[in-house]
């Protein structure tokens, strides 16, 4: 069965930082590109960072270009996202999802971003 | 980037009604889109890929169309379970793009 469990969300001050990680399980990892996706409150869905199955390839969204960093882990089986300089609008459940065609999602992480 | 303009935005339908969702996206993007289902306090899930294929499990109610730029989410016969918002997204390029949402609600 396919999981993907997300942790690592929070309550943080703007400018602070978080690493949030999705544990993936049930499939093999290291042939899918892995991708965050995050919903602010009451918001639509919004793309943020995708990375090659290998690792090579990374794309962000403008909104969090600079700030957050995606990677991944093939012997832990994760993806992760450095986020630092966070602010207000950074807000957000943040989902990983197994891509294309993001088939698999994980539950969410709140990440809460107020002084 | 690739705009993806969904609409409507919210709609009002009763069960056994036809609903039609609508993605336009501002150039072409080949059959590189997929249609999502998310309910309140739920992680999205995956109805169509490909524009048009029906992802295994999901009720032969839904289907997805393409033309040219517009691709189309059609549920044939609501049912009550299917009260929730839609999302298109295209997969074209980076940075892939949403569509705005549309709420199915009674």
């Amino acid at each position: 069965e396919v999981q993907l469990v997300e942790s690592g969300g929070g309550l943080v001050k703007p400018g602070g930082s978080l690493r949030l990680s999705c544990a993936a399980s049930g499939f093999t990892f290291v042939s899918y590109y892995m991708t965050w996706v995050r919903q602010a409150p009451g918001k639509g869905l919004e793309w943020v960072s995708s990375i090659s199955s290998s690792g090579k390839y990374i794309y962000y969204a403008d909104s969090v270009k600079g700030r957050f960093t995606i990677s991944r882990d093939s012997a832990k089986n994760s993806v992760f996202l450095q986020m630092n300089s966070l602010r207000a609008d950074d807000t957000a459940v943040y989902y990983c999802a197994r891509s294309l065609p993001y088939d698999y999602w994980g539950q969410g992480t709140l990440v809460t971003v107020s002084s | 980037a690739i705009q993806m303009t969904q609409s409507p935005s919210s709609l009002s339908a009763s069960v056994g009604d036809r609903v039609t969702i609508t993605c336009r996206a501002s150039q072409g993007i080949s059959i590189d889109l997929g249609w999502y289902q998310q309910k309140p306090g739920k992680a999205p899930k995956l109805l169509i890929y490909g524009a048009s294929n029906l992802e295994s499990g999901v009720p032969s109610r839904f289907s997805g169309s393409r033309s040219g730029t517009d691709f189309t989410l059609t549920i044939s016969s609501l049912q009550p379970e299917d009260f929730a918002t839609y999302y298109c997204l295209q997969h074209y390029n980076y940075p892939q793009t949403f569509g705005q949402g549309t709420k199915v609600e009674v």
